[in-house]
């Protein structure tokens, strides 16, 4: 394993369409992140999971975005009738979440086009 | 607003050093993070520093926190021209990490 994977890498689809992203952590990794990082800025948190539980959720996540991590080790990440303004990277992240230490390591994202 | 600021641009002659200041709003964040990264590749995670420290050094980084000022740097000794890329600090108060906007560093010749 040499760390998290994405795919797509890239994505463009048409305004309304739904579009799926997929992220494969760390192997022994229990947590898992999604960011989301639109030009000329940093990422933004938007959820994260420890095994399957989904346990945050951030106001930026609206209700056209779902997450899922059905059996604890790959998740993905939904977007419904998708908009203009969910054009952005999207970036996955695992952890292992040990006392005292949380260090995320990122994939290298899916970065979505909506046209 | 932004919880984590840091200045947009750093211009620096290969071979200097180079000093990226940020400064963050949560002083409950445990740990303090510098990441990487380059055109089309993912974040690279470069070091991080726990609060209780005021100093971390790693080959050429220099990590210097100043917890009372809230003031987080990263010294990068020795500028390379593959140091060229967007260097991100970021806080972590609990569970996700707050990222500032990005230090696009430029490496002159």
């Amino acid at each position: 394993d040499t760390g998290v994977s994405q795919n797509p890498r890239h994505k463009i689809t048409k305004r309304g369409q739904n579009v799926t992203f997929r992220c494969d952590p760390i192997s022994e990794h229990n947590r898992l992140y999604w960011y989301r990082q639109t030009l000329g800025q940093g990422p933004e948190f938007l959820t994260y999971f420890q095994n399957e539980a989904q346990l945050e959720k951030s106001r930026l996540l609206s209700d056209r975005f779902s997450a899922e991590r059905p059996k604890g080790s790959f998740s993905t990440l939904e977007i419904q009738r998708t908009e203009q303004g969910d054009s952005a990277m999207y970036l996955c992240a695992s952890s292992l979440a040990v006392l005292g230490g949380n260090e995320q390591f990122f994939g290298p994202g899916t970065r979505l086009t909506v046209l | 607003g932004e919880d984590v600021e840091q200045s947009l641009f750093l211009s620096v002659r290969e071979g200097d050093s180079s000093v990226i200041n940020c400064t963050y709003t949560d002083s409950s964040s445990t740990y303090l993070y510098w990441y990487k990264q380059e055109p089309g590749a993912g974040l690279q995670l470069l070091t991080y520093i726990f609060s209780n420290m005021d100093m971390k050094q790693d080959q050429r980084l220099t990590v210097l926190l100043n917890k009372k000022d809230k003031h987080l740097s990263l010294r990068i000794a020795d500028t390379q021209t593959g140091d060229s890329a967007i260097y991100f600090c970021a806080e972590r108060p609990i569970n996700e990490i707050i990222f500032g906007k990005g230090t696009r560093l430029h490496i002159l010749p």
